[in-house]
């Protein structure tokens, strides 16, 4: 157990729909990062949060946010879902710039 | 092109066996190298770290840098059914994580 924990594990939703993905990093853990993981793209960095703030940008598209919370949980929305958003989505944390910790992922299902 | 580039497999090799696993990348800036090991419906999980050229090693695994072929390996010996996972390359320019760049995986099984 990593000790990220990610909810729900999984999601099946029809395209044009918003969902909203949960992380809770490990404790004590200020840094967040959100990837995504297709079949044919493998593991690809969307955006880092620290406490509270952006931080990095990677291959977000703009119908995708994420924000972190006060208590340093984040949401990662997806809006105007469509087909090709299907995939899992890994939420990592981490304490300063020691070892990457992945949660176990919610799969992402667009119908 | 991907800038990392990893065979799929899916390799199968008896217990026992040494595996070696690689990725090739066209960026010669990477200079951190990590190999993470993913298991079904899990996520990745750190397994190797290195910085720049040359090998590490910590039990039965070994990583190699190859810079100036831009090729870096992961060597598993005496392979055990508990090492049958997906096992992912990635690189970056600095030691920050918001920066890695992955391979698509190399899915591995140990048979018995």
């Amino acid at each position: 157990d990593s000790g990220v924990t990610q909810t729900p594990k999984h999601l099946i939703t029809a395209t044009g729909q918003r969902v909203t993905l949960r992380c809770s990093p490990r404790s004590g853990d200020l840094s967040v990062y959100w990837y995504q993981q297709s079949l044919d793209q493998g593991l690809q960095f969307l955006i880092q949060y620290y406490n509270g703030e952006e931080r990095a940008k990677g291959n977000i598209l703009e119908r995708f946010s994420a924000q972190q919370f006060p208590d340093l949980h984040s949401e990662l929305n997806l809006s105007s879902l469509e087909l090709g958003d299907s995939a899992l989505y890994f939420c990592a944390s981490r304490m300063g710039g020691g070892e990457l910790f992945f949660g176990e992922g919610s799969r992402l299902t667009v119908l | 092109q991907k800038e990392v580039e990893q065979d799929p497999g899916p390799l199968s090799v008896p217990e026992g066996a040494i595996v070696s696993l690689n990725c090739t990348y066209s960026n010669s800036a990477f200079q951190y190298f990590m190999w993470y090991r993913q298991y079904s419906r899990k996520g990745p999980e750190l397994l190797m770290y290195t910085y720049s050229s040359g090998n590490k090693e910590d039990g039965r695994f070994t990583a190699q840098v190859d810079k100036s072929s831009k090729y870096i390996s992961l060597f598993i010996r005496d392979s055990q059914p508990s090492d049958s996972a997906t096992y992912l390359c990635a690189m970056s320019l600095t030691g920050g994580g918001n920066k890695l760049t992955f391979g698509t995986g190399t899915q591995l099984k140990v048979e018995l």
